[in-house]
């Protein structure tokens, strides 16, 4: 199993200003994952964080807007930028063990006004 | 194309009452159907894993059951604390990065 933390666990955001959301897993996973879940609604996809590389983004979301570090095996970072408040959400680090099981985070819930 | 579908939407049970929550899944060669529970405001938390056909998992008064066209997530004497947004998710063999989900079943439990 995985234990993942991150930080902040929420914000409250100004429109045009940019969220950096920290991810740290308790071991070394295979890979990483950003989700956003509207409320009420199921978890979306962001993007594949790969290590030492690029992000793999999903068909709708960009690296302009949702740039993704991750510079070793268990810590990434989710940055939201040039917020509006359609970005308002709440945004899910995740990380998959050897096996298949993927692991999810607190969340960190942002409202952006 | 994939698609997983839960059903019902929302179900609210007395305490004690037992019931079955469904997932039933169209995929391209299954590698793993997985539950959550997620809680207002927080992450999804992981349950179970299911890869094959005949395959039943248990946890407490939860026992996850798979077949080759759905899964059952069946709740004996829930309690109120059972409440919560259950999830279900699918693998599939062609795409490794995605998992495909479902919008959950919504459970109430009443005391």
């Amino acid at each position: 199993s995985a234990v993942i933390s991150q930080k902040p666990s929420r914000d409250i955001c100004q429109r045009g200003t940019s969220l950096t959301i920290q991810c740290q897993v308790d071991s070394q996973v295979t890979m990483m994952f950003w989700y956003r879940q509207q409320p009420g609604q199921s978890l979306t996809l962001i993007a594949t964080a790969n290590q030492g590389s690029e992000a793999t983004y999903e068909s709708g979301f960009v690296i302009d807007k949702f740039p993704i570090s991750r510079p070793n095996l268990t810590f990434s970072t989710l940055t939201v930028s040039n917020m509006s408040p359609e970005d308002s959400s709440i945004y899910l680090c995740s990380a998959r063990t050897g096996q298949e099981t993927q692991y999810f985070g607190p969340g960190t819930r942002l409202l952006v006004l | 194309e994939d698609q997983v579908t839960q059903s019902p939407e929302a179900l609210r049970l007395q305490e004690g009452e037992s019931s079955s929550l469904n997932c039933s899944y169209t995929v391209s060669g299954l590698r793993g159907l997985f539950w959550y529970r997620q809680d207002p405001g927080k992450g999804p938390e992981f349950l179970f894993t299911l890869y094959s056909a005949g395959e039943e998992k248990e946890k407490e008064r939860l026992k996850a059951t798979l077949t080759k066209k759905e899964s059952f997530l069946h709740i004996t004497a829930p309690k109120p604390e059972d409440s919560a947004t259950y999830l279900c998710a699918v693998h599939n063999a062609g795409n490794n990065r995605k998992l495909i989900w479902g919008l959950g079943t919504s459970l109430a439990v009443n005391p």
